[in-house]
Order: structure tokens, then sequence, then C-alpha cells
């Protein structure tokens, strides 16, 4: 049972363009949420996070927004630049601090193109 | 932001034989750490929880006698791939929460990754 879905495995944008990856959960238990970016053959390094007491969190040309009802969360990238294309991960956990385990999504591929 | 490196990055060994991998946290200490495995196209696949001064906790289906986690620091956790088989290929990859961040924010930072290939 997938905990953490993301349905689309890839995803193609425009240079400059809006890219908006989106993540699904169905543990009501879970709180804290991130997403990761992963380069082939790297490891996964950190990009934003966001807490269940907020819908939206932005950092720069990334925001993600919360959806807490729907169990949904999606990462906005403005503007897309060739150098975002990667895999992404979003990651939950039951909460905000501790040593809680992530659970991961299955990724996202996004593609940039100049 | 803080660092994770991990030792080897790449490996070729041959059927049979054990493999280490180093887990370290250049700028800050980790109580804990975990051993993650990614397949082609796949997800990470969480495999054990590393607590330095414990033993490890194995996610279920992980064989702990097969993949050997000794967290010695709170700097190095290891994982030794025990009498490997070609199935055992794949990219290991570990992360760290550091001590000092860990009850406010629940951010894994990861290392680079091993590549492990059995033949």
């Amino acid at each position: 049972d997938q905990q953490v879905k993301q349905n689309s495995p890839s995803l193609s944008v425009q240079e400059g363009r809006i890219s908006i990856l989106n993540c699904d959960y169905t543990n009501s238990m879970f709180d804290y949420f991130l997403w990761y970016k992963k380069y082939p053959a790297e490891g996964p390094t950190f990009l934003i996070s966001i807490s269940s007491i907020k819908d939206k969190n932005e950092d720069g040309r990334f925001t993600v927004f919360l959806n807490k009802s729907a169990k949904h969360l999606s990462l906005h990238i403005v503007p897309s630049q060739p150098g975002d294309s990667a895999v992404y991960f979003c990651a939950s956990s039951p909460s905000q601090g501790g040593s809680e385990k992530l659970v991961f999504g299955k990724g996202t591929k996004l593609t940039v193109n100049p | 932001g803080a660092v994770v490196s991990q030792h080897p990055s790449r490996v070729i060994c041959k059927s049979g034989t054990s493999v280490k991998i180093e887990c370290r946290s250049l700028d800050f200490q980790a109580t804990t750490m975990f051993w993650y495995r990614q397949f082609p196209k796949k997800s990470l696949m969480l495999m054990a929880t590393s607590n330095e001064g414990s033993k490890a906790t194995y996610e279920q289906g992980v064989e702990k006698d097969k993949f050997l986690i000794n967290h010695a620091s709170l700097t190095l956790s290891t994982l030794t791939v025990t009498s490997a088989h070609p199935e055992d290929s794949s990219f290991y990859i570990c992360s760290a929460l550091p001590d000092i961040t860990r009850f406010y924010y629940n951010e894994q930072f990861f290392g680079p990754g091993t590549r492990l290939t059995v033949l």
C-alpha cells in the first residue's frame, strides 16, 4: 500500500514556464511534507518543506502548497530553468520534529526544455 | 548546508564477497542515520534506521544478517553487504538527521550514493 503517491512519472515544460509537480498521500497521520530533488547517480537534496499548520510555503522560485482536506500537495517552480531537470521526490512524515522515518513517493522526472 | 559523504561511490565485486559502505556526516553529529536502496526507475526504499550505540531497526523484508549496519560514532555509519550476489546490485544511499535540529525539523540530508555491481 503506497502511502505517498506521485502519479505522474514524468513532466516536460518549456523554460520560463511554470512546473507543477503533484503528490497525494493517504495517511492522515502525516503532518510534515518535504520535496527532494535528485540528479542521476547522486543522493537527493532537500528543496523545501511544509508543516500541516500551513497551506503554503515559498522559497525563491519554489512554492509548496498543501491541501490537507484533499491530502494533496504540489510543488510549483516558477520560472522553470533547464537546471531544474531532475527527479523530484515527495516525502511525508508523521511529525515535523523527531526521528521519524520519511515515506517517499516514486518520483516525477521533470524535463525543462530550453 | 549539512554535508554527508559516502565511500566508495562505486564498487564492483565478485559474487560471494562482502562489501562495506561508509556514510559520514562531515560537519554535524547524527545519532540517527538511514540506509536506502534505489532500484532503476523506482522510489527510495528504506532498508533500516541506524542509531548510534544501539542496534539498527530493519524494515520488513530486509535481512539483517545480509545487510549489517554498524553506527560506530555520531558521524559514521557503515553498511556491509555480506556474501553479495548479483541481485544485490543497486544504488545504496544513506541519509543523516542532524542532532541539533532533529527535534524541530525532520529533514534528512543525503549522501551521494554508492553504486554496487556484483558480478
